[in-house]
C-alpha cells in the first residue's frame, strides 16, 4: 500500500529564505507526483506537476525535483514571501491505481515578514 | 479555463435533512472526483467517475450519494448524515484518457453537520 510522508509537519522561516519542502513514498511505481497549495480552509491549488520520467519541473519561484527510485520529491521555493504562507501537500497516482491520488499530510509553512 | 467550481461554498444542514453538493467543469474533463478533508488531515479519496460512470467507491457509507449526470457536472446527495461528516468536500477533476495529467481541484464546500 502506498504511503505518502512529508516532513516537517510545519516550518517557519524569515521573508527572503528560500524553502525545502521534502515528499517521500514508498512505492516508486506512480504515473507522477503533483505538488498543491492549500490556503486555511480553502481548496487546493496545482503547483506543478512533475512526470514519472521526468527528473525536474520549473515555474517561476517553484522548482521541484523528483528521484522516482529512491521515492523522494522535494519542491523548492525561491526568495519566500509573506504570501507563500500557506500548506503545501504533495500527492502520487499510482501506476496501478489511476483514479486514486494519495496525499501526504502536507508541510505549513509560515514565512514572516 | 481551468477552474473547478463547487457550490455552494458553505452548508449547515440537520442530521434529518437532504441535501446536495455540486461540482461544475468546462476543461472537457471526463473524470472527476470527489474528497472528503477533515481538519488538519490530508484529503481523502471518496468517489471516482470515469465517463460518467463511477470508477471507484472507497467504500463510503451510503448517506452519501454520488451522481454524474453529464460529463461537466458532478453531485453529491447527502441524507442523514452524522456530525463526524463535518468536513471540507473537495470536487476535482482530470482527463480520463490522460493518465499522467494534473488534477485540478475546487474551492471547497465546508459542510458542517448539526
Amino acid at each position: 500500500k502506498q504511503e505518502v510522508t512529508q516532513i516537517p509537519a510545519a516550518l517557519s522561516v524569515p521573508e527572503g529564505e528560500n524553502l525545502v519542502l521534502n515528499c517521500s513514498f514508498t512505492d516508486s511505481a506512480i504515473y507522477n507526483l503533483q505538488w498543491f497549495r492549500q490556503d486555511p480552509g480553502k481548496g487546493l491549488t496545482s503547483l506543478l506537476l512533475i512526470q514519472s520520467s521526468q527528473r525536474e519541473q520549473t515555474s517561476g519561484r517553484l522548482n521541484a525535483s523528483l528521484d522516482k527510485s529512491s521515492g523522494r520529491s522535494t519542491l523548492y521555493i525561491a526568495a519566500s514571501q509573506p504570501g507563500d504562507s500557506a500548506t503545501y501537500l504533495c500527492a502520487v497516482r499510482p501506476a496501478d491505481s489511476w483514479g486514486k491520488l494519495q496525499f501526504g499530510a502536507g508541510t505549513q509553512v509560515v514565512v514572516t515578514p | 479555463d481551468t477552474e473547478v467550481t463547487q457550490t455552494p461554498k458553505h452548508l449547515v444542514m440537520g442530521m434529518t435533512n437532504k441535501k446536495s453538493l455540486k461540482c461544475e467543469q468546462h476543461m472537457g474533463h471526463r473524470a472527476m472526483y470527489w474528497y472528503k478533508q477533515k481538519a488538519k488531515k490530508p484529503p481523502e479519496l471518496m468517489f471516482v467517475y470515469s465517463y460518467e460512470k463511477l470508477s471507484i467507491n472507497e467504500s463510503v457509507p451510503s448517506r452519501f450519494s454520488p451522481e454524474c449526470p453529464n460529463s461537466s457536472l458532478l453531485n453529491l446527495h447527502l441524507h442523514a448524515l452524522q456530525p463526524e461528516d463535518s468536513a471540507l468536500y473537495l470536487c476535482a477533476s482530470s482527463p480520463a484518457r490522460d493518465r499522467a495529467s494534473m488534477a485540478f481541484f475546487g474551492q471547497g464546500t465546508r459542510l458542517t453537520v448539526v
